[in-house]
């Protein structure tokens, strides 16, 4: 079965303390990994796309990467408006169904 | 912003009754999808249509139901609302490529 897990559930940083969120994932045939940023009662905010493993894409103080098995967002000396809740979600190699398939998220808060 | 609007923000329903959802896509998206998001978990895929058609299902019971019209906009009706089904609903429109999310809907059926 298709599968996302995200860790850890909730992170809580100091303003410029660097860290990681996690992604793991078990799908049949992956056909892209996205990373979204989540604010709360608002919809996802496109982050990353990546597609095979050793990609890796940068934006501002975020960076992904992706393996066969997971993929990591890092983030480097976060600001307090970096708090969100961040999703990871994969599209798998189904031929009749386009879903993304989901993780329950990260809630990531950066206190100043 | 995304180009992707929905209405209304928020609504409030009885159990058992109809509602509609309707989301605008970004101009020229052919294909827009629907997903259910319950407090502190990911989205959850509902469906998805493709000029005009549906394509693809979730794991939803067909009193989920939905519209594509031909100038982007499209429509998300649940029938027999139960208490379950109090969510954030998200539209999101694609071009082949990655999904942009609408602000969402908040349903709480009570």
């Amino acid at each position: 079965e298709d599968q996302v897990t995200q860790s850890p559930e909730a992170l809580r940083l100091q303003e410029g303390e660097s860290s990681s969120l996690n992604c793991s994932y078990t799908v049949s045939g992956l056909r892209g990994l996205f990373w979204y940023r989540q604010d709360p009662g608002k919809g996802p905010e496109f982050l990353f796309t990546l597609y095979s493993a050793g990609e890796e894409k940068e934006k501002e103080r975020l960076k992904a990467t992706l393996t066969k098995k997971e993929s990591f967002l890092h983030i480097t000396a976060p600001k307090p408006e970096d708090s969100a809740t961040y999703l990871c979600a994969v599209r798998a190699n189904m031929d009749s169904n386009y879903q993304l398939i989901w993780g329950a998220g990260t809630k990531l808060i950066i206190k100043p | 912003e995304t180009g992707v609007t929905q209405s209304p923000t928020h609504l409030i329903k009885t159990r058992g009754q109809q509602v509609t959802l309707r989301c605008s896509s970004q101009s020229g998206h052919n294909t827009v999808s629907w997903y259910q998001q319950a407090l502190g978990q990911g989205p959850q895929f509902i469906f998805q249509y493709y000029r005009e058609e549906e394509n693809g299902r979730g794991n939803f019971p067909p009193r989920f139901s939905g519209l594509q019209f031909p100038n982007y906009s499209s429509e998300l009706n649940v029938n027999a609302l139960e208490l379950d089904d109090s969510a954030l609903y998200l539209c999101a429109s694609s071009l082949g490529g990655r999904p942009y999310f609408g602000p969402g809907t908040r349903l709480l059926v009570l």
